[in-house]
């Protein structure tokens, strides 16, 4: 069964810098999405992305947050001068563009800044 | 505002249990409904979509109320491996949009 792919798996940054997290949404899937999940917490919208731009974000997804489809097939989350606040596990999903249809996660990033 | 509620559990059933789960939702426009599980620093996993005639798969069954913007799951006969957290899931629009998560309900099944 195909699946959504992220790397790293873990990622431990100093507060401060810059890190870029990494996704390869299943093949045939129009819409793709980043999410968090801050430790003991529910799972939070950050971003959608359809046809290369940004179709919905929410309230997080700052000034700090871009994404970018650099090729056919990645997709990526690059965090700018990370916080510690932004500890948490991050989640690339994708849809193939049906709303009844559910979205498939990925494995996640623990994003851990010291 | 878009709100997913449910009790945060947690449940504890012995193996062989059955186990209702209710979730409320806040917006009146929400068109998709799903119940995912995740276990312990795992990513969701879809359990099951959710339709206005209610629906069953194996041991689980889902339902919806739109007037009472209620859902709910129940797990029948429990196994140990149904230990997990399961997160109630609403989709407010047309396809592309963010998916509201409930904090989840945790179930401990034990033998």
């Amino acid at each position: 069964e195909p699946e959504v792919t992220q790397t790293p798996s873990h990622q431990v940054t100093q507060m401060g810098q810059e890190v870029i997290l990494r996704c390869v949404p299943i093949s045939n899937h129009l819409y793709f999405y980043w999410y968090r999940q801050i430790l003991g917490q529910k799972v939070e919208f950050l971003v959608s992305f359809y046809n290369n731009e940004i179709s919905e974000k929410s309230e997080i997804f700052d000034d700090q947050f871009s994404v970018e489809r650099p090729d056919g097939s990645n997709f990526t989350l690059k965090i700018r001068s990370t916080k510690l606040e932004d500890s948490a596990m991050y989640f690339c999903a994708s849809n193939p563009g049906n709303s009844n249809q559910p979205q498939h996660f990925g494995d996640g990033t623990r994003l851990s800044i010291l | 505002r878009k709100e997913v509620e449910q009790d945060p559990g947690p449940f504890n059933v012995p193996e062989g249990a059955t186990v209702a789960f209710n979730c409320t939702y806040s917006n009146s426009a929400s068109q998709s409904f799903f119940w995912y599980r995740q276990d312990c620093r795992k990513e969701p996993k879809l359990l099951m979509s959710v339709y206005s005639s209610g629906n069953e798969d194996g041991r689980f069954t889902a339902q919806l109320n739109r007037a009472s913007q209620y859902i709910s799951l129940l797990i029948r006969d429990s196994k140990l491996s149904d230990s997990a957290t399961y997160l109630c899931v609403v989709n407010y629009a047309q396809a592309g949009t963010a998916l509201i998560f409930g904090k989840g309900t945790t179930l401990s099944v034990s033998s």
